[in-house]
């Protein structure tokens, strides 16, 4: 079946790093592949999205890129902020219907 | 424009009892999904609900059931709860049944189960 791996957390910065949180996936068909950010306490808030190969999707400074080579989705902001500690999962959605896999999940904490 | 919404937002079973989470998607939304997220299983996939129709259902015993009516609201029961039931139950809505749309997720419903 479909999975999501990516790197474990937390990842701790400091403010205005270089930020990269791996994500590879598995899947039978073609995936749209999904950045969701959780903050204490809330539901999850979708990212950014990118739905076919070598599609970037970006948003608030994040990008990730859809590699169907390397079966990767990588997350990536070029300088991190305080506000930017959260949970960040990496998802799919393969098929019909609206089914995403997720994967762990990866926290991060930025400081000041 | 209203999110999704789900009530309660926080609730306490004893053990053998059984709960109704709600969910209450976006105007216009038809398509409602159910997600457990645990520390230690991460975001799983419950079920989904398409015009009153399951479409998908994921690796869950038929304690956990759900349904759909025809305001798109949705509603999933659990029943003989366990330990393990505790969890933050996440309701997402999306526009269109399939395809390339976003999901909306709600801030879901703390259920501990004692």
């Amino acid at each position: 079946g479909d999975s999501v791996t990516q790197m474990e957390g937390p990842v701790t910065l400091s403010e205005e790093a270089f930020l990269t949180i791996n994500c590879t996936y598995t899947a039978t068909g073609y995936p749209s592949l999904f950045w969701y950010v959780q903050y204490p306490g809330e539901g999850l808030q979708l990212l950014l999205k990118a739905t076919k190969a070598d599609d970037k999707g970006s948003n608030k400074g994040f990008e990730a890129t859809y590699r169907k080579e390397t079966t990767s989705f990588h997350l990536e902001k070029g300088s991190v902020q305080v506000s930017d500690s959260a949970v960040y999962f990496c998802a799919l959605r393969d098929g019909a219907g609206n089914m995403l896999t997720f994967g762990g999940g990866t926290r991060l904490m930025v400081k000041p | 424009k209203a999110g999704v919404t789900q009530t309660p937002r926080y609730l306490i079973k004893t053990r053998g009892q059984q709960v109704t989470l709600s969910c209450s998607p976006i105007s216009g939304h038809r398509s409602v999904s159910w997600y457990q997220q645990t520390p230690g299983q991460g975001l799983q996939f419950l079920f989904e609900y398409f015009s009153e129709t399951q479409r998908n259902k994921g690796n869950f015993p038929g304690r956990f059931s759900g349904r759909q009516f025809s305001n798109s609201r949705s509603e999933m029961n659990v029943s003989t709860l366990e330990l393990g039931d505790s969890a933050l139950y996440l309701c997402a809505s999306s526009l269109e049944g399939a395809g390339n749309t976003e999901a909306f997720f709600g801030q879901g419903t703390r259920l501990t189960v004692v």
